[in-house]
């Protein structure tokens, strides 16, 4: 298996632009999660989807992020408009039924540079 | 409701020397535990896990974790330090089952000295 993939690995953009983040989860995996990690708050969980539906947002910091999740094997984490406080590392992960046992896989994560 | 505190944000050990990396969790069913790592400009990857079998669980690279019930811990360790464990280690708790969402600690940054 080719793991979580997530693309671009870098996006540097110019404030008040969209951008969109893609995960593509393990197959077979029915949880998806996108956390963002930054120096000063660390690992913080935005969202997460079980069976492509969402179940917990309230970790989105505003109404200027968004995520979705077409199918089992694609979600997108969109951001607009993007702002300089928005720079971070975003990850997604996924994991099998049973989750709390078998824990997460992680992508390689998402280096946004907003300027 | 769960929770963990990892203590020390930051641990500095001499290449050679003993990693003990401390985690304390807070539990209200029997937990699952697990200690993930992050090498820079990487995501998390799984060190270990206890899921209730033996309190004493291997990893990879040589670390290995205690779950002590009575002391409510689960700290990492392994018995001399390389050069290449110098990471970020992450501490996590669930409740288990189909919905227990992994809650993480703030993370250490391991440093190895030459």
């Amino acid at each position: 298996d080719a793991g979580v993939i997530q693309s671009p690995r870098h996006e540097v953009t110019e404030m008040g632009q969209e951008v969109t983040l893609r995960c593509k989860p393990i197959s077979g995996h029915n949880s998806l999660f996108w956390y963002r990690q930054t120096m000063m708050r660390g690992l913080e969980l935005l969202i997460y989807f079980n069976n492509n539906v969402p179940i917990d947002d309230s970790g989105m910091p505003e109404d200027r992020f968004s995520a979705k999740m077409p199918n089992a094997s694609f979600s997108t984490l969109k951001i607009q408009p993007s702002e300089p406080r928005d720079s971070a590392v975003y990850f997604c992960a996924s994991s099998s039924p049973g989750l709390g046992v078998y824990g997460y896989t992680f992508g390689s994560g998402t280096r946004l540079t907003v300027v | 409701a769960q929770s963990v505190t990892q203590l020390g944000s930051h641990v500095s050990v001499s290449e050679g020397a003993l990693v003990l990396l401390r985690c304390n969790y807070s539990s209200s069913v029997p937990p699952y535990l697990f200690w993930y790592v992050q090498y820079p400009n990487q995501g998390l990857q799984l060190l270990l896990k206890y899921t209730s079998a033996a309190t004493l669980v291997k990893g990879i690279n040589g670390f290995e974790a205690e779950f002590k019930k009575s002391e409510t811990s689960f700290h990492l360790t392994k018995p001399s330090a390389h050069m290449s464990d110098a990471a970020e280690y992450f501490c996590a708790v669930s409740a288990g089952g189909s919905q227990g969402n992994l809650i993480f600690g703030k993370g250490t940054k391991l440093s190895v000295k030459p």
